[in-house]
């Protein structure tokens, strides 16, 4: 059965303190691995999209990177506006175009 | 260029009411998808239209059923609603690609 697992299921970190968050998924054949920020009551924003393994991409802090088996969204000197929950979604091939999310990493930065 | 829109943003109905939800997709964009969120939880797929076919549906009953319209907009309509129906719903927009855009969710709230 296709499942995306994500930890920790918060995490706590002071202004500037770098840390990464871990999305490992089971799937029959990865089309696409998504991360999405989502802050409270509101929908998932894109961050990235990963193919295939050893891919990595940036954007400003954030830093996602693609194994066989896991994904890490790695946060170098984070503020308090990084605060928000982190959801990771993957998408299998034989499954048409439906997104299979973990519970996310809700993430606090405090100034 | 728009970004995914929904309405209502917030919604109270009665156990055993019926419900509809609207989504407007991104410009360009040929394909949603519709998802319930509940509180503490990634999105849950509910199933995705493509030029106004069904083209996917997820673990829901058919209580849950939606239509796309020609320019691409679509409903989610819920019966005889229940109080786990309570959650947000989120609609999502992609077009040649992978990537999914979400709207800003509709908040349901069943009493």
């Amino acid at each position: 059965e296709d499942q995306v697992t994500q930890s920790p299921e918060a995490l706590r970190l002071q202004e500037g303190e770098s840390s990464s968050l871990n999305c490992s998924y089971t799937v029959s054949g990865l089309r696409g691995l998504f991360w999405y920020r989502q802050d409270p009551g509101k929908g998932p924003e894109f961050l990235f999209t990963l193919y295939s393994a050893g891919e990595e991409k940036e954007k400003e802090r954030l830093k996602a990177t693609l194994t066989k088996k896991e994904s890490f969204l790695h946060i170098t000197a984070p503020k308090p506006e990084d605060s928000a929950t982190y959801l990771c979604a993957v998408q299998a091939d034989n499954q048409g175009g439906k997104l299979i999310f973990g519970q996310g990493t809700e993430l606090s930065v405090k100034p | 260029e728009t970004g995914v829109t929904q309405s209502p943003t917030h919604l109270i109905k009665t156990r055993g009411q019926q419900v509809t939800l609207r989504c407007s997709s991104q410009s360009g964009h040929n394909t949603v998808s519709w998802y319930q969120q509940a509180l503490g939880q990634g999105p849950q797929f509910i199933f995705q239209y493509y030029r106004e076919e069904e083209n996917g549906r997820g673990n829901f009953p058919p209580r849950f059923s939606g239509l796309q319209f020609p320019n691409y907009s679509s409903e989610l309509n819920v019966n005889a609603l229940e109080l786990d129906d309570s959650a947000l719903y989120l609609c999502a927009s992609s077009g040649s690609g992978e990537t999914q855009y979400f709207g800003p969710g509709t908040r349901l709230l069943v009493l």
